[in-house]
This record gives structure tokens, sequence and C-alpha cells, in this order.
């Protein structure tokens, strides 16, 4: 089973700037990495598909880059409704298609 | 537009099954593969397995083998999870998601969850 380690657990950034966020897998994923961002009471919404392919809507300050095992999210210009809880997911290689713990994007 | 819509709520004992409905509306629903992922109250994303709604070939976590079937029903649209033998810690929002695309199978399209309580 691939293993995704995302890091940090949590991530305090004022609105405005820019959030890195980190994803590494235990092996190889090529670039089937997905992001997925998710709101309190909500289900998750997908952000990126193929490591750096935005989804249908996604704002363009939102961006993906990586392949094999060390990926990035960056969000630019933090907006005030992007405070959540981000996952990364390889489906690569299954079963499982393993998600990440999850990075928490909070306000500083 | 594409929607998944799911079954309501459910209260289980342990012990019992439950079966978990997921109608999709706005494509074409054997194109394109569903998965089921789960989610812990206050924890992370759990991927359960997947179903492809053109053949109904499966695949699911090893951690769940046994207890778990996904079905598909293409008169209807429809997907179902099926769990059996519940514990507490199957206690969870169950979520079914689309595919992405063709050939990436992150996913696209979810539906709304279905809290699935396991309780004596």
């Amino acid at each position: 089973e691939i293993v995704m380690t995302q890091s940090p657990a949590t991530l305090s950034v004022s609105p405005g700037e820019r959030a890195t966020l980190s994803c590494r897998a235990s092996q190889s994923v090529s670039s089937n990495l997905a992001w997925y961002q998710q709101k309190p009471g909500q289900a998750p919404r997908l952000l990126i598909y193929g490591a750096s392919t935005r989804a249908t809507g996604i704002p363009a300050r939102f961006s993906g880059s990586g392949s094999g095992t060390e990926f990035t999210l960056t969000i630019n210009s933090l907006q005030s409704e992007d405070f959540a809880v981000y996952y990364c997911q390889q489906y690569n290689n299954w079963p499982p298609y393993t998600f990440g713990q999850g990075t928490k994007l909070e306000i500083k | 537009q594409v929607q998944l819509v799911q079954s309501g709520a459910e209260v289980k004992k342990p012990g019992a099954s439950v079966k978990v409905s997921c109608k999709a509306s706005g494509y074409t629903f054997t194109t394109y593969g569903i998965s089921w992922v789960r989610q812990a109250p206050g924890q992370g994303l759990e991927w359960m397995g997947w179903i492809s709604a053109y053949n109904g070939n499966t695949n699911y976590a090893q951690k769940l083998q046994g207890r778990v079937t996904m079905t598909s029903d293409t008169s209807t649209s429809t997907a179902y999870m099926e769990l059996r033998s519940l514990r507490s810690d199957d206690t969870a929002v169950y979520y079914c998601a689309r595919d992405q695309s063709l050939i990436a199978a992150a996913a696209g399209y979810w539906g709304q969850g279905t809290l699935v309580t396991v309780s004596s």
C-alpha cells in the first residue's frame, strides 16, 4: 500500500499571502495525484488532478506541481474562503487509492 | 449538471448491515466509475473501493474485503455500497464520488454524504 504523507499538519497563513502544501508518496505515483479541499460539514471538492490540472471552476490561484513522489499545492493570494482542510490522494496503484492525512489551512 | 444524491442517515446496531445508495444524474451512468470514501468523525478520508458502472467490476480496500459489496443498477443509474458486520468504528459519513474523467480516477463529483451511526 502506498502511504501518502502531507506536511505540515497545520499551516497558519494571513489572507492575501501564499500557502504551500506538500504531499509525499512512499513510492512513485507518476502524475496520478489529486488535491481536494474540504470545509466543515461539506463533501470534499476536487481542486487538482493529474498533479497539475485544475478541475472545472477552480480559480487560477490554485496550482499543483510535482511528479513521482513529491507534490505541492500552492494557493496564491489567499482568500477567506480558502481556509479549509486539504487532502492529497494517489490514484496510480490500488487498492487502495490512498489519501494523505490532511493539512489544515488556518487564518494567521 | 452532474449530481450524485445519496440516501439518508442510518442508525444501526453492531453486527447489522447497512446499504447506502447513490443516484446519479446529468451524465451517462455507464461511462464512469464510482468510488466510495468514508470519513469517521473528526478524521481524514478513507478510500473504500471502486465500481465500474459499465460492467460492475469492483476493487475493494483490503481492510474491508469480505465485509463490503459495491453494486450498480444501470436501469436506475444508482450505485450501492453495502457494509456488513458493522462495528462502532464503522461510524462515519459515507460518500460516493464519480471519476473525474475516463483517464483520471480522481473523485471529480461527490454525493452529499450519508451518516451511518453504529451504536448499541
